[in-house]
């Protein structure tokens, strides 16, 4: 059964850096997509960044753009988002999320098919 | 960015009853819209997928339909267990986009 387990959560002062991880067990790492996801609860879900399979395309929410980097390492199974410059909004409950691309009926559908536990990030002085 | 908008907000309705979430995206999306349902402190948890597909374990009384711009989730008879918050979300392009939340309650 696949599994996903974030870690790396904490308390960080504005402008400070924190680096997020995702364990991933059960499952194929290195043929998935995967996911950032964070929850505030003002604002529900949010989509942070996404990246390739084999780490070779990655995508950032504007809101993050230039602050966060995500990364993975297949050989260990893991993925990482590293948060420079944070902010009080970026206070929130982070998700990391596996999407598998599904091929169907002649289209590629990205979904977030499985989820970890959630990590709580939060930015204050 | 591709605004989602769901209706109702929060919704209350009995054991057995028929439940209709809708979800609206603000420019046609074809079919790639997914549905997702949390309960309290738990991660959300995948269920449609294409608007239509059900994820693989969820129950047959969960569906879902629609193209374009207009969704729909529809639970035929409501269960104690769906008590939850469900999103709809795009992956139509990024930066994919989620709905507010609808509510679910049980009476």
């Amino acid at each position: 059964e696949a599994q996903l387990v974030e870690s790396g959560g904490g308390l960080v002062q504005p402008g400070g850096s924190l680096r997020l991880s995702c364990a991933a067990s059960g499952f194929s790492f290195s043929t998935y997509w995967m996911h950032w996801v964070r929850q505030t609860p003002g604002k529900g879900l949010v989509w942070v960044s996404r990246i390739k399979s084999d780490g070779s395309s990655t995508t950032y929410a504007d809101s993050v753009k230039g602050r966060f980097t995500i990364s993975r390492d297949n050989a260990k199974n893991t993925l990482y988002l590293q948060m420079n410059s944070l902010r009080a909004e970026d206070t929130a409950v982070y998700y990391c999320a596996r999407d598998p691309d599904l091929y169907s009926s002649g289209r590629y559908y990205s979904f977030f098919e499985s989820w970890g536990q959630g990590t709580l990030v939060t930015v204050s002085s | 960015d591709i605004q989602m908008t769901q209706s109702p907000s929060s919704l209350s309705a009995s054991v057995g009853d028929r439940v209709t979430i809708t979800c609206r995206a603000s420019q046609s999306i074809s079919s790639y819209l997914n549905w997702y349902q949390q309960k309290p402190g738990r991660a959300p948890k995948f269920v449609i997928y294409a608007a239509s597909s059900l994820q693989s374990g969820v129950p047959s009384r969960f569906s879902g339909s629609g193209s374009g711009t207009d969704f729909t989730l529809t639970i035929s008879s409501l269960q104690p267990d769906d008590s939850a918050t469900y999103y709809c979300q795009q992956s139509y392009r990024t930066p994919y986009t989620f709905g507010q939340g609808t509510k679910l309650e049980i009476k």
